[in-house]
């Protein structure tokens, strides 16, 4: 299995400031991905953190708005960049030990208010 | 259309009901068929995955895919009020690991 921690847990941010979140897992993992989760709706994947090397991000964002940083096999960071209101949203950093359903693991999401 | 439709809810049911929570999906590829649990501020926590169709059983909790159909069951027996939290349907292909489509979730309440 794998242990996630997310920091910070919850923010309460002003508009047009950015947001960085950062992820940390107790094993060594190949796959790590942020996703969202807005009020009332499903988890939406935002990007898949590649160590080494940029992230593979899904239809609908960009580098610009959701820089992503992975140093190492454990670390990740997603930042969230110029915010609105609209980036009102858990961010839930998640990790794939094995490619299997049952080795997917989900950190415990970052609450973020923007005013 | 969303790729993956839950039932929306809220669910409200006394202790000991038999809950039924259910998905539909418009995506053949997918092969991959889960149930995760989410507590109130935790992340989503694996309950059961089914691989293509077929019955699954856990204790309390069975998991039903009709491939055909394109659509997925869960259903708790003996429901408790442990049991009260959202329930999201996930599913995804044999090569998208850890690239999950989710529906959005229902929110079960077991009433003591």
């Amino acid at each position: 299995s794998a242990v996630i921690s997310q920091k910070p847990s919850r923010d309460i941010c002003q508009r047009g400031t950015s947001l960085t979140i950062q992820c940390q897992v107790d094993s060594q993992v190949t796959m790590m991905f942020w996703y969202r989760q807005q009020p009332g709706q499903s988890l939406t994947l935002i990007a898949t953190a590649n160590q080494g090397s940029e992230a593979t991000y899904e239809s609908g964002f960009v580098i610009d708005k959701f820089p992503i940083s992975r140093p190492n096999l454990t670390f990740s960071t997603l930042t969230v960049s110029n915010m609105s209101p609209e980036d009102s949203s858990i961010y839930l950093c998640s990790v794939d030990m094995a490619s299997q359903p049952e080795t997917q693991y989900f950190g415990p999401g970052t609450r973020l208010l923007v005013l | 259309q969303k790729e993956v439709e839950q039932d929306p809810g809220p669910l409200s049911v006394p202790e000991g009901a038999i809950v039924s929570l259910n998905c539909t999906y418009s995506n053949s590829a997918f092969q991959y068929f889960m149930w995760y649990r989410q507590y109130s501020r935790k992340g989503p926590e694996l309950l059961m995955y089914t691989y293509s169709s077929g019955n699954k059983e856990d204790g309390r909790f069975t998991a039903q895919v009709d491939k055909s159909s394109k659509y997925i069951s869960l259903f708790i027996r003996d429901s408790q009020p442990s049991d009260s939290a959202t329930y999201l349907c996930a599913m995804r292909g044999n090569t998208n690991a850890g690239k999950s489509t989710f529906g959005d979730g229902t929110t079960l309440t077991v009433k003591p």
